[in-house]
Formats: structure tokens, sequence, C-alpha cells
């Protein structure tokens, strides 16, 4: 079965610094990776994905991901941290050898103070 | 472009009573997808179509859950009886979805927040 956790409910940072959102998985196959964002009451938001090829895979808003399969992870990442990147982010694995059905992490806090 | 549309946008319900959740997903879309989002934790995936046939639906309540897809197009998620545990934001999501080997991005709707008391 596959899975993907992210080991971190909260992470605080402080406006202008480096962020990093972690997260691992699990999948049988070659895995898709995702990364969504998401604000108060508001549904979720794509970020990134990784597909193949390279594997630092860059993204909306400034945000970048890297894929290191010995590590089975993918990491989300931003050099310089802003006030309104502050939000709920979630990370996605997609096992496309099980009918391309989608798991997601239980989320991470993102408050990035000013 | 219009995003995908999800009504009621809030829904209270006594427990045993029933509910429906209708999601209008973006135009030309072939993938639909429920998920349930408990708080505090990440979208579970309900239930997958293409088109209007199901391609997933293991983690379905089918004792008390039910979803169709007619004509391709929207859909409707219906529970009944509710349950006090089926508290929770429901998410309709779409894709391009070509197949299963698609790595397309899913758009999300902006949920229907369901309290049942």
């Amino acid at each position: 079965a596959q899975s993907v956790a992210q080991p971190e409910d909260q992470v605080n940072v402080a406006e202008g610094n480096p962020l990093t959102v972690k997260c691992t998985y699990s999948v049988s196959g070659n895995p898709y990776l995702f990364w969504y964002v998401q604000y108060p009451n508001r549904g979720l938001q794509f970020l990134l994905k990784y597909i193949t090829g390279d594997n630092l895979v860059k993204g909306s808003y400034g945000f970048e991901a890297e894929f290191n399969k010995s590590q089975t992870s993918f990491h989300l990442k931003k050099p310089s941290a802003l006030v309104s990147d502050s939000a709920l982010y979630f990370c996605a694995v997609r096992d496309y050898t099980n009918a391309g059905k989608s798991t997601f992490g239980d989320g991470t806090t993102l408050t990035v103070k000013p | 472009e219009a995003g995908v549309a999800q009504s009621p946008r809030y829904k209270i319900i006594e427990k045993r009573q029933s509910v429906a959740f209708w999601c209008n997903p973006i135009s030309g879309h072939a993938t639909l997808y429920w998920y349930q989002q408990i708080l505090g934790q990440g979208p579970k995936l309900l239930i997958q179509f293409q088109n209007n046939g199901v391609v997933d639906d293991s983690q379905l309540p089918k004792d008390r859950f039910s979803a169709e897809r007619l004509k391709g197009v929207d859909s409707t998620l219906k529970i009944q009886p509710a349950k006090l545990e089926d508290s929770a934001v429901y998410l309709c999501a779409s894709s391009l979805g070509v197949g299963r080997e698609s790595a397309d991005t899913q758009y999300f709707g902006p949920g229907t927040r369901l309290t049942v008391l």
C-alpha cells in the first residue's frame, strides 16, 4: 500500500529565511509526487509536481522541491519565506500502477513570522 | 476558465439524516474525484470517476455513501444515514485524466463543510 509521511505538524520560520517542509513516501512503482497548499476555507491549490527527469522541480510562488529516490523524499523548499506563505501544505503521491490513486499526507502548517 | 464548483458550502444535519453534495468539474475534465478531509488530516479519496465510470471506490463506505456521475459531467455524493464521524469537509476535484498513467494535476473545489450533530 502506498503512503505519505509529513513528519512535522508545524514549521515556523522568520520572513526572509529559507524554508523546508518535509515529505517522505512509500509506493510500489514509480511515483508521481505533488505538493498542494490550502488556505483557510479554501480548497487545495496545486504548487508543483514531479513526474520524471530533473530531480529539482520548480513551481508556483517561488517554491521548489527536490526528489530523492534513495531517501524516498520530496521536500518542499523556498529560498526566502514570505508572511503570505503561511498556510497548510500537503504532499501527495500517485501510483500510476494503482489506477492513479492519490494518497495525501496529513499536512504541515507553515507559519512565517515578520 | 471557471474552476471546480461545489454546493452547498456548509451543511448542518442531525445524525441519521441524509445529505447530498453536488460538484461541477472544470469543462473538459474527464476524471472527477471525491475526497473526505477530516479536521487535522489530509484528504482521503472516496471515489474516482473517469467519464461516468468508477475507477476506484475502495475507500467509499458503501453501506451509507453513494456517488454518481451521470453523463460524465457533474456528480453527486450522498450520505444516508449520516453518522457523527462523517463530519468533515468533502472536496471535489477534477483533472484532464486520460488514463491510469496520467500524471495530470487535480484541481480542487472549495469544499463542503458537513457538521453532523
